[in-house]
């Protein structure tokens, strides 16, 4: 099983700040199946990014995904005051999928 | 649109049993492998199992595996999980989600239901 360690556990921002999320894999994932998602309190997750640099449909160009093989990055260029919650990040590289513990994004 | 709508969360006894359902729409359901995730209380996400779109490929965690049972009803558009020997640990909320391919096991999710809460509980 692939495990995946986001850090860091909590960032502080302001809006307009640049939020750079790290997603590490204990091995290599496979084709960058590699996927982030956003999850506000109460509500289902969202895809973002899928592919590990392929914006979702209807998701802002501020999110932009990048990395291969076990370092990935998600990054927001310019924070919005919705874009505050909670980001994990999935591999699917293999049948054993598994999510990272997520990195929350708070306002500063 | 695409619609996914969870149902059967509820409390159940340590041991005992539960079937979720999720029923779906605004997408071909049979073209589509669709999943289950679960998130315990204040905890991130859990993916629990998968089936392909045709029904013929299952997916288990292994903290599931041998007590959940995944399957879908492509002439309902519903996708079902039954839970047996239900522990506390199992309690969270369960999403249904839809993966944007048919089958190969490798899967992320492109649209999520809402969820429905399972409190296993004496």
């Amino acid at each position: 099983e692939i495990v995946l360690t986001q850090s860091p556990g909590t960032l502080s921002l302001s809006p307009g700040e640049r939020a750079t999320l790290s997603c590490r894999a204990s091995q290599s994932v496979s084709s960058t199946y590699l996927a982030w998602y956003q999850q506000k309190p109460g509500q289902a997750p969202r895809l973002l990014i899928y592919g590990a640099s392929s914006r979702a449909t209807g998701i802002p160009d501020r999110f932009s995904g990048s990395g291969s093989g076990t370092d990935f990055t998600l990054t927001i260029s310019r924070l919005e005051p919705e874009d505050f919650a909670v980001f994990y990040c999935q591999q699917y590289g293999s049948s054993r999928l598994t999510f990272g513990g997520g990195t929350k994004v708070e306002i500063k | 649109e695409v619609q996914l709508l969870e149902s059967g969360g509820t409390l159940v006894q340590p041991g005992g049993s539960l079937r979720l359902s999720c029923a779906a729409s605004g997408f071909t359901f049979n073209s589509y492998a669709m999943t289950w995730v679960r998130q315990a209380p204040g905890k991130g996400l859990e993916w629990v199992s998968a089936l392909s779109g045709s029904g013929g490929n299952t997916y288990y965690a292994d903290s599931v595996k041998g007590r959940f049972t995944i399957s879908r009803d492509n002439s309902k558009n519903t996708v079902y999980l039954q839970m047996n020997s239900l522990r506390a640990e199992d309690t969270a909320v369960y999403y249904c989600a839809k993966a944007p391919v048919s089958t190969g096991g490798r899967y992320h999710f492109d649209y999520w239901g809402q969820g429905t809460l399972v409190t296993v509980s004496a």
